[in-house]
């Protein structure tokens, strides 16, 4: 199965501009992932898929404009430009694998992101 | 509005058993893929458990056997039974619904949503 590895932090100013990693283990190019947004004391929310012709699908609800995803090789990035306090969270990468008795769901460690 | 709210979360010692609730809301449980996800303490998140709509379940490894995922169509609730409970099962409990739609370009994708706000479990002596 996929290993998805993300800097455990990540910072960026006020109205700047932050691109956020999720990197897939060797052999995994192929695969889409899922970002979530986690603000502190919160659940996860959706934010968006993305493989590498970019995002799959939508946008989660009220996720806005500023929020895109690129997919590049074993890469899978979240970028969120004009940062504001809210911006401020965890953001998880997840992807499936298998399917039957050896599905499972698997995630990185997450990012913190600070807005400064 | 789609929510979800989980409850049943609290202190137990090793050894001991829990059970989860999750009680949705704007939608219907059974006709949904369902899952549990957990995170420990200053950790990422761990995949669980799932249901699927048709009534099979699936679990990680690391809980197979001990605990169980049920769902009760009546109180449109989802359930996680843990037993045998150990001191790396502390974390905060998710409930989530699993979304699929079919895309011509690329095929069935799926994502959790939405998720709820998490229940607390600790496991200590």
């Amino acid at each position: 199965q996929p290993v998805l590895t993300q800097p455990p932090s990540a910072s960026a100013s006020l109205g700047a501009s932050v691109t956020l990693t999720c990197t897939l283990s060797s052999g995994y190019s192929h695969y889409k992932v899922d970002w979530y947004q986690q603000r502190p004391g919160k659940g996860p929310q959706f934010v968006m898929r993305v493989g590498t012709g970019g995002i799959v699908g939508s946008k989660g609800d009220g996720i806005p404009d500023r929020f895109s995803v690129l997919g590049s090789g074993l890469n899978r990035y979240l970028t969120i430009k004009n940062i504001q306090e809210e911006d401020e969270s965890d953001y998880h990468c997840g992807a499936d694998h298998g399917s039957g008795s050896d599905f499972v769901w698997v995630f990185g460690g997450g990012t913190k992101l600070t807005v400064l | 509005e789609v929510q979800l709210v989980e409850s049943g979360g609290g202190s137990i010692q090793p050894g001991g058993s829990l059970r989860l609730s999750c009680a949705a809301s704007g939608f219907t449980v059974s006709s949904n893929h369902m899952n549990w996800v957990r995170q420990a303490p200053g950790k990422g998140l761990e995949w669980v458990s799932i249901i699927y709509s048709g009534g099979s379940t699936h679990y990680a490894d690391s809980v197979k056997g001990r605990f169980t995922i049920s769902r009760d169509s009546s109180k449109n609730t989802l359930y996680l039974q843990m037993n045998s409970l150990r001191a790396e099962d502390t974390a905060v409990y998710y409930c989530a619904r699993e979304v699929s739609n079919y895309y011509a370009s690329s095929g069935y994708q799926k994502w959790f949503d939405p998720w709820g706000q998490g229940t607390l479990v600790t496991v200590s002596s």
